[in-house]
C-alpha cells in the first residue's frame, strides 16, 4: 500500500499563472478531501468526494480553485491566476468512507507563488 | 459555528518529562474527537479518537480522555521522546449524512530535548 500519493511535492509559479496539483488515493476509499495549510491558518478544508461526487465544496475560493475527480484513481486541484497568497502546501487525504473511517493524508504538494 | 482550541503554540520539555497539550471543543452536536500528529515533510498521521464521553483513546503512550462536561480530550503522556517531536492535531468531526470533514485546532508543536 503506497498510501495517499500527490504530486509534485513542489511546485514553483509566477503570479497569474496556472498551478494543477494531484492527488491519487488509496485505492479502495470512496472518500477524497483537499486542505490548505498554512502557519497562520492552519489546516483549512477546501473540498470533499465521495465516490467521485462533489459533496462539499465550502472552502473553496470560488473565483480561481477547482478541483474535480474524473475516475476513482485520481483527483485534481487547480488554481487559476494564482496570487502570492496562494502560497501553502496543499494536502490530500482518503478514507473508506464508512463510520469513524479514519483519514489518510498524502505529504502533500508545496506550492510557491512567486 | 464548531471549532476547537489548543490552548499551547508550543511545548518544550526534556526527555522522561510528562506532556499535557490541552484541547477544548466547541460544538452544537456530538461530535468525535481526535487527535493527529504531523512530522516535517509529511501530512497528519491519525493517531487516535474518541466517540463517546468517558471513552479513552490511546496510541503509541499517548491518551485522552472524551470529557464531554468540560468539552475537553486534553492529549497526554507519561514519558516522552525526542522522537515524539512533532505538531499535534486535535480535531472534532460529525458523521451526519455526507458531511464528515474535520475541524482542526492550530496544532501545538512539541520539541522534546535529549
Amino acid at each position: 500500500n503506497a498510501g495517499v500519493i500527490q504530486t509534485p511535492r513542489h511546485k514553483v509559479t509566477g503570479k497569474g499563472q496556472e498551478a494543477t496539483l494531484w492527488c491519487e488515493p488509496i485505492s479502495g476509499h470512496s472518500a477524497v478531501f483537499w486542505y490548505r495549510q498554512t502557519i497562520v491558518q492552519g489546516l483549512e478544508f477546501l473540498t470533499y468526494f465521495r465516490n467521485q461526487a462533489p459533496i462539499d465544496d465550502s472552502g473553496m475560493p470560488k473565483e480561481r480553485f477547482s478541483a474535480q475527480m474524473p475516475n476513482q484513481s485520481h483527483s485534481t486541484l487547480k488554481i487559476q491566476s494564482t496570487q502570492p497568497q496562494d502560497s501553502a502546501v496543499y494536502l490530500c487525504a482518503s478514507s473508506p468512507g464508512t463510520g469513524w473511517s479514519d483519514y489518510t493524508f498524502g505529504s502533500g504538494t508545496r506550492l510557491l507563488v512567486i | 459555528g464548531d471549532s476547537v482550541t489548543q490552548t499551547e503554540g508550543q511545548v518544550a520539555l526534556s526527555e522522561e518529562d510528562f506532556l499535557t497539550i490541552h484541547c477544548n471543543y466547541s460544538a452544537s452536536g456530538y461530535p468525535a474527537l481526535f487527535w493527529y500528529v504531523q512530522y516535517p515533510g509529511e501530512g497528519p498521521q491519525f493517531l487516535f479518537r474518541a466517540s463517546r464521553d468517558k471513552e479513552k483513546g490511546s496510541s503509541r503512550g499517548f491518551e485522552a480522555t472524551y470529557n464531554k462536561e468540560a468539552t475537553s480530550f486534553h492529549l497526554q503522556k507519561a514519558s516522552v521522546q525526542e522522537s515524539d517531536s512533532a505538531v499535534y492535531y486535535c480535531a472534532l468531526r460529525y458523521n451526519v449524512g455526507d458531511n464528515s470533514k474535520l475541524i482542526w485546532g492550530l496544532g501545538t508543536s512539541l520539541v522534546v530535548n535529549p
